[in-house]
């Protein structure tokens, strides 16, 4: 069964502190994406990891990839309160035009001042 | 332009009523999606239109209908809905073709409630 698996799935940190969210996936794939919704909107593309060892960064986020692991992480620097949200991995799994993705089930962070 | 746009943003329908959902993107892309997303759960895909044609139907049930008019425009006809399909539905477009990254843009959604 082709799973991604999110962890932590909820998160309450401090203003200030490091933090890494973790997205494991069960099926070859060199393509995966880290999407970020804030309460009772909509998915916001935040990363894009095309390839084994992609590496990107975005302000105070970093996410990487690990194919041959299956893994891609999240990494949250010196978090500020803004950073709230839910984050999704979605992992895909078709690899050709039309993009099925496999989603994690999402990890809720909440980042207190 | 980066915006995929959705109308209505809410919508309240009875079991009986029939209803669309519309969703425009100026982006040039050649993919467009309906997800549907519940409360506290990752979305799921519905259908994918490839270059105007359908090319994923995810097991929807048939009060669902979607329609592709042209590569801009997708629209999501309702009918008979049941109230376990309230939520919120997504569009989304991406570049389509092998060329591209497969990087999702969503529209703001459409809370839809069904008594």
């Amino acid at each position: 069964e082709l799973k991604v698996e999110q962890n932590p799935l909820f998160l309450s940190m401090q203003e200030g502190k490091n933090y890494t969210i973790y997205c494991n996936y069960s099926t070859t794939s060199d393509r995966l994406y880290w999407y970020r919704q804030d309460p009772g909107k909509s998915l916001e593309s935040l990363f894009v990891l095309l390839s084994n060892g992609a590496v990107k960064q975005e302000g105070r986020l970093m996410a990487s990839l690990d194919t041959k692991a299956r893994l891609s992480t999240l990494h949250i620097t010196a978090a500020v309160h803004d950073l709230s949200a839910t984050y999704f991995c979605a992992v895909d799994i078709d690899g050709g035009s039309n993009y099925q993705l496999i989603w994690g089930a999402g990890t809720k962070l909440i980042i207190k001042p | 332009d980066t915006e995929v746009t959705q109308t209505p943003k809410h919508l309240v329908m009875g079991m009986t009523n029939k209803k669309s959902l519309k969703c425009e993107q100026h982006m040039g892309h050649r993919a467009m999606y309906w997800y549907k997303q519940k409360a506290k759960k990752p979305p799921e895909l519905m259908f994918v239109y490839s270059y105007e044609k359908l090319s994923i139907n995810e097991s929807v049930p048939s009060r669902f209908s979607p329609e592709c008019p042209n590569s801009s425009l997708l629209n999501l006809h309702l009918h008979a809905l049941q109230p376990e399909d309230s939520a919120l539905y997504l569009c989304a477009s991406s570049q389509g073709g092998l060329a591209g990254t497969g990087e999702l843009f969503f529209g703001e959604g459409s809370r839809l409630t069904v008594l």
